[in-house]
């Protein structure tokens, strides 16, 4: 079975800071992990996506990834925020038991100050 | 068109309504699914459509309908809600090879 543990439930940072957000998965398979970001009343979206290859991914935004084999970690980083980042952070694995589906990890929300 | 677009935006309905809320994307994407997320919670997989047919379904209570009346559309069929089920219903689709899941804004539905 796959799931994915975010242990941060919120990480307050200050603007121009940088700042790192955990994810662990545990999988007994090879694994596609994903970022997604979720601001106040909208929908989620995709920040950047592991699927195999590099192990360090980077999105257009300026966050970006590594994946960690051997620590079962796939953290998110940006070495420098901004107000604008405050939001809530998604981690999630994507299950294949036949048919696939995402399953999220609890969430961090990121809140970014002056 | 790389969008997901849910239909209504908000939605209040009464215990005794029946509603529907509406999903559809023209990517070609053969998988769609809902999500329900409530406040400040992960979302949580609700029924999961492959080919226009239902393959998964979480345990949803049967006041929870899903349809997928073609390869591009996927509604989900209210009736009889109750208050705790008041929250963010999000419907996604999956493309093939890319592994990337598209989300829609969402509905926000409150149950009064």
């Amino acid at each position: 079975a796959q799931s994915v543990t975010q242990l941060d439930s919120q990480v307050p940072v200050f603007e121009e800071a940088p700042v790192e957000l955990r994810c662990n998965y545990s999988s007994s398979v090879s694994v596609y992990l994903f970022w997604y970001v979720q601001y106040p009343n909208q929908g989620l979206q995709l920040l950047l996506k592991y699927l195999s290859g590099s192990t360090l991914v980077e999105s257009i935004n300026g966050f970006e990834a590594e994946f960690n084999k051997s620590q079962t970690s796939f953290h998110l980083r940006k070495p420098s925020v901004h107000i604008s980042d405050t939001a809530e952070y998604f981690c999630a694995v994507e299950m294949n038991t036949g048919f696939q589906k995402l399953v999220f990890g609890t969430g961090t929300r990121l809140l970014v100050s002056p | 068109d790389t969008e997901v677009t849910q239909t209504p935006k908000h939605l209040v309905m009464g215990m005794t309504n029946k509603k529907s809320l509406k999903c559809e994307q023209h990517m070609g994407h053969r998988a769609m699914y809902w999500y329900k997320q409530k406040a400040k919670k992960p979302p949580e997989l609700m029924f999961v459509y492959s080919y226009e047919k239902l393959s998964i379904n979480e345990s949803v209570p049967s006041r929870f309908s899903p349809e997928c009346p073609n390869s591009s559309l996927l509604n989900l069929h209210l009736h009889a809600l109750q208050p705790e089920d008041s929250a963010l219903y999000l419907c996604a689709s999956r493309g093939q090879g890319a592994h990337g899941y598209t989300f829609g804004s969402g509905t926000r539905l409150t149950v009064v």
